[in-house]
């Protein structure tokens, strides 16, 4: 079965308002995840990255928390643009493997 | 500095016949990884390639598929005597460093497999 897996396969989120997608894992072995960003047509392109001995990381406008103890990590987006409507795909690096993804809309 | 670039990126086959589908990684990546998508789902991790050596083929279905990446030449994976469910699009990822490296993986923009 899949390591990584989302929590919800669609978010509905208003222009301006922050965005946040959630993805559990199972492989306690995992020490790097990656969150990265499918729009229509397009291959995967990386957004942001954790190692497991950090529990948050910044980027522009993104954020990734990490949870070892329940195996959780997040990507929160800041100010959701219509250009952040993508599907979202965390993944881990022990077994290459990807989610089912959240497909991100936003709403004008 | 081209990315990843997977050719054709649409490809259309008879049921039946074969398709190759091409992948040159970046620039100085030596491992390649094959994934399938199919409509509305994820990607399936189907094999990981080093220069000239299969490491990994664990997502690959045992007949029909198979994958190379010669020593000169893009990563091929051919699939035959192709079947609808066949159908998808299928995307090609390469890293400078292998499975479980930082650097993460670029990918390309795929193929887009329709069998007819």
């Amino acid at each position: 079965g899949e390591s990584v897996g989302l929590h919800l396969p669609t978010l509905s989120v208003q222009e301006g308002d922050n965005s946040i997608i959630n993805c559990a894992y199972s492989n306690s072995a995992s020490d790097y995840f990656i969150w990265y960003k499918q729009e229509s047509g397009k291959g995967p392109q990386f957004i942001i990255d954790i190692r497991s001995n950090m529990d948050k990381r910044q980027g522009q406008r993104v954020t990734v928390l990490l949870n070892k103890t329940v195996k959780h990590l997040s990507l929160q987006i800041a100010a959701t643009q219509p250009g952040d409507s993508a599907v979202y795909f965390c993944a881990e690096n022990k077994k290459l493997s990807f989610g089912a993804g959240t497909t991100v809309t936003v709403r004008a | 500095n081209a990315g990843v670039m997977q050719n054709p990126r649409h490809l259309v086959r008879r049921r039946g016949q074969e398709a190759r589908l091409r992948c040159s990684p970046m620039k100085g990546h030596s491992h390649v990884y094959w994934y399938r998508q199919l409509p509305e789902e994820g990607l399936k991790f189907m094999v990981y390639l080093q220069k000239e050596n299969i490491i990994d083929e664990s997502g690959m279905p045992k007949e029909r598929f198979s994958a190379e990446f010669p020593k000169e030449g893009p990563s091929i994976l051919r699939i035959q005597q192709v079947v609808r469910g066949d159908s998808a699009a299928y995307f090609c990822a390469s890293s400078f460093a292998g499975q479980g490296a930082p650097d993460g993986y670029t990918f390309g923009s795929g193929t887009r497999l329709t069998v007819v």
